[in-house]
């Protein structure tokens, strides 16, 4: 089984749906993130979170809100999604306690607004 | 604020030939750097990185990448390459708030195609 899940895997939605994606890890890992893909971008960070409590916003947060319901999920809501919202969108983790801290990814959400 | 810049969008190699993908990097401290491998339709995997000690490290897949910090350069490299190669790499520079890793900074990537 993948150590780092997202559901959906794809998503078509409509422009202002709310819409959630989610996150699961079984790495044990303190740290969650998401970032979002564009062609010829390379990744963007959204949020990041260190612990249950402390959730912080990256250089593109705006049109999104996150929540980290335990240690092992950490949700992207796009309260009212807009068509330059289509991405493809990784989560990823990492473990504050191990030297050189890798970040590793799930799969991706490739979402489309329409 | 960090940056990173890969400057060769897309690289066309023939198989067999070696291959070396540039990154350089902006950061006010010594970085923590990485190199992921996107191949297609499929998440990021990480090649290699490196945050201490030698400069030279070794990652999986036959590749290898040098950090000099003179040149502010990350550029990763493989003595000769094979079809399964074909993929998007991206470099990318850790950052770091009082508590830790606070996400990391990507290059705009580097397509490779494989030439047979």
């Amino acid at each position: 089984d993948a150590d780092v899940t997202q559901t959906p895997r794809n998503r078509i939605t409509k422009t202002g749906k709310r819409i959630m994606l989610e996150c699961s890890q079984t790495k044990g890992h303190d740290r969650m993130y998401w970032y979002r893909q564009d062609p010829g971008l390379g990744l963007r960070l959204i949020y990041y979170s260190f612990d249950v409590k402390d959730i912080n916003k990256g250089e593109i947060s705006d049109g999104y809100s996150v929540s980290r319901q335990a240690q092992a999920k950490f949700s992207l809501s796009l309260e009212s999604a807009i068509p330059n919202q289509t991405a493809l969108y990784f989560c990823a983790t990492s473990d504050s306690q191990r030297a050189g801290e890798t970040q590793y990814f799930g799969p991706g959400t490739r979402l489309l607004v329409l | 604020a960090q940056s990173v810049t890969q400057p060769d969008i897309h690289i066309t190699v023939s198989e067999g030939a070696s291959l070396e993908l540039r990154c350089n990097y902006s950061y006010g401290a010594t970085p923590y750097l990485f190199w992921y491998v996107q191949s297609p339709g499929q998440g990021l995997q990480l090649l290699l990185k490196y945050f201490s000690g030698d400069t030279l490290v070794q990652g999986i897949k036959g590749f290898e990448a040098e950090f000099k910090r003179s040149q502010s350069s990350f550029n990763l490299r493989k003595p000769s390459v094979h079809w399964s190669d074909a993929a998007e790499y991206f470099c990318a520079v850790g950052r770091h708030s009082g508590g830790g890793a606070d996400g990391l900074t990507f290059g705009k990537g580097t397509h490779l195609i494989i030439q047979p």
